[in-house]
């Protein structure tokens, strides 16, 4: 099976930078993705890893060290609109098909 | 980025009935959709992967007889619960991807199912 870990809650404050952690035990590994999930709403995609390294979409990067089974989200000049759980999902090819598994999330509060 | 709907958004329903979910999408073709299930406050867990055509992959623990997936076609999969329970009550949420996107899956804006 897949276990993934990632902080439950981190606090951070307006205009600062956060980073969030997530590592992972599975076989089959195929990338790591990143989910952000407003409370009442569903998951939308922030990024890919397929690779090691870094990725960058706008104010939101993420890495992957394959080696270390660990990528990081990291989110630059917080804004108050980015308080959210934020999920690390690993995809893994099975029995043929793909699929993700879900972290436990990681509730991002941004203060003032 | 590509579009999924899910209907109904909000369902309440009496203990025993079935209740079903649709997840379109609607500007690709789906050659996989995803079934999720949220409790509040947890991740989401993956149910079930349904391919086109084929039948659905259940995860460990999920009664296929309960959950009943049907992947007609490239742009609709259903999701029946069957003889609903209190403890169906959930948030479902279907997700899709299309051959090429491996990357990237799309999410519906989720079935909210209340079961009295």
């Amino acid at each position: 099976g897949q276990s993934l870990e990632q902080p439950s809650e981190v606090t951070a404050v307006e205009g600062a930078i956060v980073q969030i952690n997530c590592t992972y035990q599975t076989s089959g590994f195929y990338g790591l993705s990143w989910y952000q999930q407003h409370d009442g709403g569903a998951p939308t995609f922030l990024s890919y890893n397929g690779l090691d390294g870094l990725e960058e979409t706008g104010r939101f990067s993420s890495f992957l060290s394959r080696s270390d089974s660990y990528g990081y989200l990291l989110l630059q000049e917080l804004q108050m609109k980015d308080s959210a759980s934020y999920f690390c999902a690993v995809r893994v090819l099975s029995g043929g098909y793909q699929k993700v598994t879900f972290g436990t999330g990681t509730k991002l509060q941004v203060i003032p | 980025g590509a579009v999924v709907s899910q209907h109904p958004s909000r369902v309440i329903c009496k203990s025993g009935t079935s209740v079903k979910i649709e997840c379109r999408s609607l500007d690709f073709q789906a050659t996989t959709m995803f079934w999720y299930r949220q409790f509040p406050k947890q991740s989401l867990m993956l149910m079930a992967t349904s391919n086109e055509g084929s039948k659905a992959t259940y995860e460990q623990g999920v009664e296929k007889d309960k959950f009943l997936i049907n992947h007609a076609s490239l742009t609709l999969s259903t999701l029946t619960v069957t003889s609903a329970h209190p403890e169906d009550s959930s948030f479902y949420i279907c997700s899709a991807g299309s051959q090429g996107a491996v990357e990237t899956q799309y999410f519906g804006p989720g079935t909210r199912l209340l079961v009295l």
